[in-house]
């Protein structure tokens, strides 16, 4: 059974780095699949971030290009998201998924991780 | 803003049928597989539907999607009480070159 967990901080300065970790058991991320990352914000509807191949194509949601990047460890069979500059406006949960391809669904899901963006 | 529009909200009674729409365009949903996802209160959201109208192994044949040009529609039919959540249609946008979610439906049942 596919399982995906989410780690990092719950709670994050104005103008720092958001930093999360997302470590998948009972599937090598090496072996395919894409995987990605999905937030919501408190009351409101998820929004996609990013997603990657393990091997390097990436895609990023456009209006958080700029401060984005998502990578894999293979060997720890980890992916991880990296969010620079945060606000108060990037306070949510975050979501760490696998996704059949690019264009496909997201078919595995994190049980989520709430970070929120305060002094 | 999403460039997927859903229903705010839909509601019937136990035992009747309620359908969720999900309109975008020719970028998305009118050249791309729709997928369709649950999410009970405070839980991560689960997949429901893939490639419009395939259901993941254990989801029921209660819920049922479909696809006709830019719209997307999830139905679920003998609604229960275990089936008030919020629900989101998402796909690929080849424009964006991204995946895009739905704005979300909340489905309760009176």
């Amino acid at each position: 059974q596919v399982q995906l967990q989410e780690s990092g901080p719950g709670l994050v300065k104005p103008s720092e780095t958001l930093s999360l970790t997302c470590t998948v058991s009972g599937y090598s991320i090496s072996s395919g699949y894409f995987w990605g990352w999905i937030r919501q914000p408190p009351g409101k509807g998820l929004e996609w971030i990013a997603s990657m191949y393990h091997s390097g194509s990436t895609y990023y949601d456009l209006s958080l290009k700029s401060r984005v990047t998502i990578s894999v460890d293979t060997s720890k069979n980890q992916f991880s998201l990296k969010l620079n500059s945060v606000t108060a406006a990037d306070t949510a949960v975050y979501y760490c998924a696998r996704k059949k391809s690019a264009y496909y669904h997201f078919d595995y899901w994190g049980q989520g991780t709430l970070v929120t963006v305060s002094s | 803003q999403s460039v997927l529009t859903q229903p705010p909200s839909v509601s019937a009674a136990p035992g009747q049928k309620v359908t969720i729409s999900c309109s975008g365009s020719s970028s998305n949903i009118g050249n791309n597989y729709v997928s369709w996802y649950q999410q009970l209160p405070g839980i991560a959201p689960k997949l429901l539907i893939y490639e419009n109208a395939k259901r993941p192994s254990g989801i029921p044949d209660r819920f049922s999607g479909s696809k006709s040009g830019t719209s997307a529609t999830l139905g679920i039919t003998g609604l229960q009480t275990g089936d008030e959540a919020d629900y989101y249609c998402a796909t690929w946008d080849s424009s964006l070159s991204g995946s895009v979610f739905g704005t979300g439906t909340t489905v309760t049942v009176l």
